[in-house]
């Protein structure tokens, strides 16, 4: 079956722009993930979706969102970009949640802010 | 809040050699610990994870084992290989609970195996 599809894969914004992302999940999977990565971070934790409702939320200002679709298909923005905002971001899909199995993650947008 | 440190940063051995990652998680509550591979320009992947319930876990060259005293869990590399060369992610979460089971990740590991 299809993996986990994320659009686009990369983008190049400027500061105080927005940009959207989207998501993709494997087939059947409620529960949708998102993470930035940066060099020397690791994965930080943004939020998840599960069955539409965001489950958590991680540490990161409201500039921040995102929401789901009643096809799991989620999608996050960025309002107002800062340099900082620079990062691949990941999303990953999981049968009953990301505390409870495996994660399938998609390649990443690769978000540069100029 | 919950958090996972994860040392070393960076790690060199030479081919045949074993690694050795650790972890230590903050969140006592924790009882899921994943451990994902993520070699260079690819999405990361599973590749062994253990629940509380058990001390160690292992598959083929590849081990895990847990403290839940001291909060720790490490992963174990035997007979390593150029293969294996990649950015190692731990991460710990509260399995029980779905609204507060954050899967939370580690700094990563660079792994390099020198032949």
């Amino acid at each position: 079956k299809a993996g986990v599809t994320q659009t686009p894969r990369y983008l190049i914004k400027t500061r105080g722009q927005q940009v959207t992302l989207s998501c993709s999940p494997i087939s059947g999977h409620r529960s949708v993930s998102w993470y930035q990565q940066t060099p020397g971070q690791g994965l930080q934790f943004l939020f998840e979706y599960f069955s539409e409702t965001q489950r958590n939320k991680g540490n990161f200002p409201g500039r921040f969102s995102g929401r789901q679709f009643s096809n799991s298909r989620s999608e996050m923005n960025v309002s107002t970009l800062e340099l900082g905002d620079s990062a691949l971001y990941l999303c990953a899909s999981s049968l009953r949640g990301a505390n409870t199995g495996e994660l399938f993650f998609g390649e990443g947008s690769r978000l540069t802010v100029l | 809040g919950e958090n996972v440190e994860q040392h070393p940063s960076t790690l060199s051995v030479q081919e045949g050699d074993s690694a050795v990652i650790k972890c230590t998680y903050s969140d006592s509550a924790s009882n899921y610990f994943p451990w994902y591979k993520q070699e260079l320009g690819k999405r990361p992947q599973l590749i062994i994870d253990i629940r509380s319930n058990v001390g160690e876990k292992k598959d083929q060259r590849i081990a895990v084992t847990l403290n839940k005293t001291a909060k720790h869990f490490s992963l174990h590399i035997t007979e390593t290989q150029p293969e294996d060369s990649a950015v190692y992610f731990c991460a710990a979460s509260n399995q029980g609970s779905s609204n507060t089971g954050k899967l939370i990740f580690g700094q990563g590991t660079t792994l390099q195996v020198k032949p």
